[in-house]
């Protein structure tokens, strides 16, 4: 099956820096992918869509110039979180999907932020 | 807007027996997919199954089986034959048909516990 890669695993950030994350398709073309946000015992939360090549597109709510999202490649995606506070501390998980008309979406093991 | 609504938090089985996790959702359209997925204490997201809303058969993936009524916009996950290993949090989810932006919607997630 396909697999999604998300790096790292567990990060631990000061506040006032910014930390990113990657994530990447292994062994398929995504040609769109999401990120979400999870707390404890939480559902997820969509916090964006992007596609290869273009801006992503934030859900309402979501701060823009926080959380930056680039999907430069058809296999990589990062989000960046800017200025990273303690209330920014979180699970990050991405996903991915094959294409248009295809259901599937494959996702990341996702990333455990800590700000202190 | 599409909700999907999993009214109970918590639920406990004995192992080797059967439980059923309940979703309601509610959507205007008429072509969807409708999964439950599985995130076990690693939090990786795990796809159970899936249902296409234009079949009226329902899906059926080994000791997991759905109960999907559409007129009443439920879809029920069966677990037959507990094992401990079942023990996670269930998510329901929707997305419409059409395009690859298209996103997934989750339920609040139910923990489900497996005594043994």
């Amino acid at each position: 099956g396909a697999v999604v890669s998300q790096h790292p695993s567990w990060v631990i950030c000061k506040s006032g820096t910014s930390v990113k994350i990657e994530c990447r398709s292994l062994d398929f073309q995504a040609t769109t992918m999401f990120w979400y946000r999870q707390f404890p015992k939480q559902s997820l939360m969509l916090m964006a869509t992007s596609n290869e090549g273009s801006k992503a597109t934030y859900e309402q709510g979501v701060e823009k110039d926080k959380f930056l999202i680039n999907h430069a490649s058809l296999t990589l995606s990062t989000l960046t979180v800017t200025s990273a506070h303690p209330e920014d501390s979180s699970f990050y998980i991405c996903s991915a999907t094959l294409g248009v008309g295809r259901y599937e979406q494959y996702f990341g093991p996702g990333t455990r932020l800590t700000v202190t | 807007a599409q909700t999907v609504t999993q009214s109970q938090p918590e639920m406990s089985v004995q192992e080797a027996e059967t439980v059923t996790l309940s979703c309601t959702y509610d959507t205007s359209e008429s072509d969807y997919y409708l999964f439950w997925y599985k995130q076990p204490p690693s939090r990786q997201m795990i796809l159970v199954i899936r249902q296409e809303a234009y079949k009226q058969q329902n899906a059926t993936e080994n000791r997991f089986s759905v109960n999907f009524q559409k007129a009443a916009k439920s879809f029920s996950l069966k677990i037959s034959d507990s094992q401990l290993g079942d023990a996670a949090m269930y998510f329901c989810a929707y997305r419409i048909i059409t395009g690859a932006n298209s996103k997934l919607t989750f339920g609040k997630g139910i923990t489900l516990s497996v005594r043994p």
